[in-house]
């Protein structure tokens, strides 16, 4: 089993529609989780991080973590073409974990 | 300021050749990262520095050396490199390498062609 599983996409959404994007980890013990953005050719870009049960929101982004679950999401409303990038769901287990990525893409 | 900054943006060596990247940041973070990432891979990890000491080598070939001259500067020499070694290299750093203050903020990369 991989220590963080996300589903590979990709993932299509109409302009304006909300992008949900799941991320399930295997480390019962990991404490802090976070979701990086990274564009074609670019690097990862840090764009949320939550460390405790329940949802935090910044914007136009929602994170949700369940803890007895072991699952961890994002919530992306009023998608914009813009969002399109892949995006990584990393856990530290002590060191930082990521997982393949989801592929997202927003249709105008 | 939650910039890491990496030199070079692109860098093209043969495999006889010897050659370094560079990290630097200025945020006072006290852990500092190499990843590697293949195209539409995740970013894999290769080395941390924690307070200036290596912590972990992640069963890195040693044809890759890491460096931490200062808690700033990190850099990563190389040399008798493969085609396959053509990747991506990222660094990252982080004001603690655990508890509540691990996020991890990354350099822009730097893109290696190994020929």
């Amino acid at each position: 089993q991989k220590e963080v599983e996300q589903n590979s996409g990709p993932l299509s959404v109409p302009e304006g529609a909300i992008a949900s994007l799941n991320c399930t980890y295997s480390d019962r013990v990991s404490q802090s989780f976070f979701w990086y953005r990274q564009y074609s050719g670019k690097s990862p870009e840090l764009i949320m991080s939550i460390y405790s049960n329940g949802d935090k929101e910044d914007g136009r982004f929602t994170a949700q973590l369940n803890k007895a679950s072991q699952y961890v999401s994002l919530l992306i409303r009023d998608s914009q073409p813009s969002d399109s990038a892949t995006y990584l769901c990393a856990v530290n287990t002590g060191d930082m974990r990521f997982g393949a990525g989801t592929r997202l893409t927003v249709k105008p | 300021d939650t910039e890491v900054t990496q030199t070079p943006k692109h860098l093209v060596m043969g495999m006889t050749n010897k050659k370094s990247l560079k990290c630097e940041q200025h945020m006072g973070h006290r852990a500092m990262y190499w990843y590697k990432q293949k195209a539409k891979k995740p970013p894999e990890l290769m080395f941390v520095y924690s307070y200036e000491k290596l912590s972990i080598n992640e069963s890195v070939p040693s044809r890759f050396s890491p460096e931490c001259p200062n808690s700033s500067l990190l850099n990563l020499h190389l040399h008798a490199l493969q085609p396959e070694d053509s990747a991506l290299y990222l660094c990252a750093s982080s004001q603690d390498r655990a508890g509540s203050n691990n996020e991890q903020f990354f350099g822009p990369g730097t893109r290696l062609t190994v020929l």
